[in-house]
């Protein structure tokens, strides 16, 4: 079992609409969570950090379920600029500082 | 932007080189990580050092390997190259300071052929 997987893709939506993406993780040691999105051939770029109690930066929401061992993020009113692969992140102190990816779910908007 | 330039940005090498990745860190930044990406897959993590020494590593064989340098300077080696190193390799630093940002570089795309 892979230790971050994530909603196979892709996702083709239109503009405006709601989108959400789902992550399990498998060790339960993980203490760091992110989301980071990556245009075609670019390094990959934090969109945000996901904790505990939920955040939200605009139009992005994130949400973390430990006892499930689940994140997701969702996005609202989907712009044409937030076609990318998104990326479900963890790290664990066993790790030290290495972040452990998943897969990548492809987002496409269109108009 | 970030601080992190990786060189070369694009190579091609025939199967059984060997190449030699760098990466420039911003100053103050002395932990360095490496990570592979093959094509439709996440980066996965090869190793990490810390004040020039390697403190962690990934699922990779001991033809990958590193050094980093005083100058926050790092080189990511891979000897006997196989078609399946073909990837984008990227580099990242941080000042050390756990849950200080992580910065990518650009990263540097390799063909093995």
């Amino acid at each position: 079992r892979k230790e971050v997987e994530q909603d196979p893709g892709p996702f083709n939506v239109p503009e405006g609409a709601t989108v959400a993406f789902n992550c399990t993780y498998s060790n339960s040691a993980s203490q760091s969570f992110f989301w980071y999105r990556q245009d075609c051939r670019k390094e990959p770029k934090l969109l945000m950090s996901v904790y505990s109690s939920g955040n939200e930066d605009g139009r992005f929401t994130a949400q973390l379920n430990r006892a499930s061992q689940y994140i997701s993020l969702l996005i609202r009113d989907s712009k044409l600029s937030d076609s990318a692969t998104y990326l479900c992140v963890v790290n664990s102190r066993q790790a030290g500082t290495a972040l452990i990816f998943g897969k990548g779910t492809t987002l496409s908007v269109s108009s | 932007e970030t601080g992190v330039t990786q060189s070369p940005t694009h190579l091609i090498k025939t199967r059984g080189q060997q190449v030699t990745l760098r990466c420039s860190s911003q100053s103050g930044h002395n932990t360095v990580s490496w990570y592979q990406q093959a094509l439709g897959q996440g980066p996965q993590f090869i190793f990490q050092y810390y004040r020039e020494e390697e403190n962690g590593r990934g699922n990779f064989p001991p033809r990958f390997s590193g050094l980093q340098f005083p100058n926050y300077s790092s080189e990511l080696n891979v000897n006997a190259l196989e078609l399946d190193d073909s990837a984008l390799y990227l580099c990242a630093s941080r000042d050390g300071t756990v849950g200080n940002t992580i910065y990518f570089g650009e990263g540097s795309w390799l063909t093995v052929v």
